[in-house]
């Protein structure tokens, strides 16, 4: 089974903090994804990354930067945390296969004070 | 560019009736489409997905989903509902040759005893 983690289930940051969400994926996949979601507004993609070294922005990249120094893991940096950051945070990784479909971490909440 | 539709927020059934949860589509190309399932506080499960072939597509926990391309829809079925169905369901699409999926807004089923 593909299992994708993240670091924390739970997470309450200060404003102006620096917020490190790492995601590690077992499954050799290519690709890899953030995404943050909020009531009515579904999932939005944040950033992602086809390759090691390698990323693309999303819908909403603003206000995060993303790294990916090993093919398994792939962090999201919020330089500096605002309120309005609050959300719930999903990771996934798809390989390049036909079907593409997306393996999604348990997530992680982040609330903003 | 892509889009997807989930027109209903809420979806509510009696537990042994027939469930349906309609999406629809916009993409370039043949579209790649997913159904994923959400259960609270938890990240998104993959339940089933359509790239070419029958229009019908079985997947996970006895649902599936009929593909018609003319109306651009793919919407989730299954025969008789279960209380443990009750989750966030959530619609996506993505293009050939593209590694990023389109998600819809979600829809919010609920099987009463």
């Amino acid at each position: 089974d593909v299992k994708v983690t993240q670091s924390s289930r739970y997470l309450v940051k200060r404003t102006g903090e620096k917020v490190f969400l790492e995601c590690v994926q077992d499954m050799d996949h290519e690709n890899m994804f953030w995404y943050r979601q909020d009531p009515g507004l579904g999932l939005r993609l944040i950033y992602f990354s086809y390759d090691v070294k390698m990323k693309e922005k999303g819908d909403i990249p603003e206000g995060y930067s993303v790294s990916r120094e090993k093919k398994e893991r792939f962090s999201l940096i919020l330089e500096s945390a605002s309120t309005n950051q609050t959300s719930m945070y999903l990771c996934a990784s798809s390989n390049n296969g036909a079907g593409g479909e997306q393996y999604f971490g348990p997530g992680t909440r982040l609330t903003v004070t | 560019a892509q889009s997807v539709a989930q027109p209903e927020d809420q979806v509510n059934v009696a537990e042994g009736n027939p469930l349906t949860v309609k999406c629809t589509y916009s993409v370039s190309g043949n579209p790649y489409l997913f159904w994923y399932v959400q259960y609270p506080n938890r990240g998104l499960q993959f339940l089933l997905k359509y790239i070419t072939g029958d229009n019908l597509v079985k997947g996970s926990y006895g649902f599936e989903a009929e593909f018609n391309k003319s109306q651009t829809s793919f919407h989730l079925k299954k025969p008789s509902a279960l209380v443990s169905d009750s989750a966030l369901y959530f619609c996506a699409v993505r293009g050939t040759g593209f590694q990023k999926l389109v998600f819809g807004t979600g829809t919010r089923l609920l099987v009463s005893p």
